[in-house]
């Protein structure tokens, strides 16, 4: 069965960056984009980008242009939402999900991050 | 950036009852290959997201069939024909024909 499993929870202090990790198994890695979301505390859902496993392109919400890398290891089937120059406003919940044709199917269980001094 | 707006933000229904949540956007949704991409989402109380809908009316596998979905263009409804316990939680709507976006979310509760 399709399974997204995301690293443990982090905790960092303001202008620090933390990397989050999305392993994917029960399907062929390279076929599915991935997707990253987070939702802070109480509120909605916040689109920040994409990475396709198989070719390494990646897409960007402008919100987070420059302070946001996604990468990928696809020997391990994993993808990685590297946030920079974190703050107080970066306390959320960030989940993976897989992305067929312009949706999200599965999701990870989510990592919670806390920016806190 | 195209913007989602769904109503009403909170819906107090009692069992049994229907319910609809409306969802808008501000571009139209009809992406270049004549599909529109518009999804529902469901989030249960510590929960991750779970899809519902996708491409406006389609309905995932497991999904119970009082869940439904119709709209088109810029204009988007789920209902849900007899509200049941297991309901309750938040409400997505979301778009992936433009660079993706998502409601505000409509909270479901037992009246």
């Amino acid at each position: 069965q399709v399974q997204l499993v995301q690293s443990g929870a982090e905790v960092k202090k303001p202008g620090a960056s933390v990397k989050v990790s999305c392993k994917a198994s029960g399907y062929t890695f390279t076929t599915y984009d991935i997707n990253w979301v987070r939702q802070a505390p109480g509120q909605g859902l916040e689109w920040m980008g994409w990475m396709t496993p198989n070719s390494g392109d990646t897409g960007y919400a402008q919100k987070f242009q420059g302070r946001v890398t996604m990468t990928r290891n696809t020997s391990i089937s994993t993808v990685y939402m590297e946030l920079s120059s974190l703050r107080s406003d970066d306390t959320a919940v960030y989940y993976c999900a897989r992305s067929p044709a312009y949706s999200y199917d599965f999701w990870g269980q989510g990592t919670l991050v806390t920016v806190s001094s | 950036d195209v913007v989602m707006t769904q109503s009403p933000l909170s819906l107090p229904v009692t069992l049994g009852q229907p319910a609809s949540i409306s969802c808008r956007s501000s571009q139209s949704l009809v992406y270049s290959d004549g599909n529109t991409y518009l999804n529902w989402f469901q989030q249960r109380p510590g929960q991750s997201p779970r899809r519902l809908i996708y491409k406006v009316s389609n309905r995932d596998s497991g999904v119970p069939d009082r869940f439904s979905g119709s709209g088109s263009g810029t204009d988007f409804t789920l209902k849900i024909s007899r509200v049941e316990a297991e309901d309750v939680g938040v409400y997505y709507c979301m778009q992936g024909t433009h660079w993706p976006s998502f409601g505000q979310g409509t909270r479901l509760e037992i009246k």
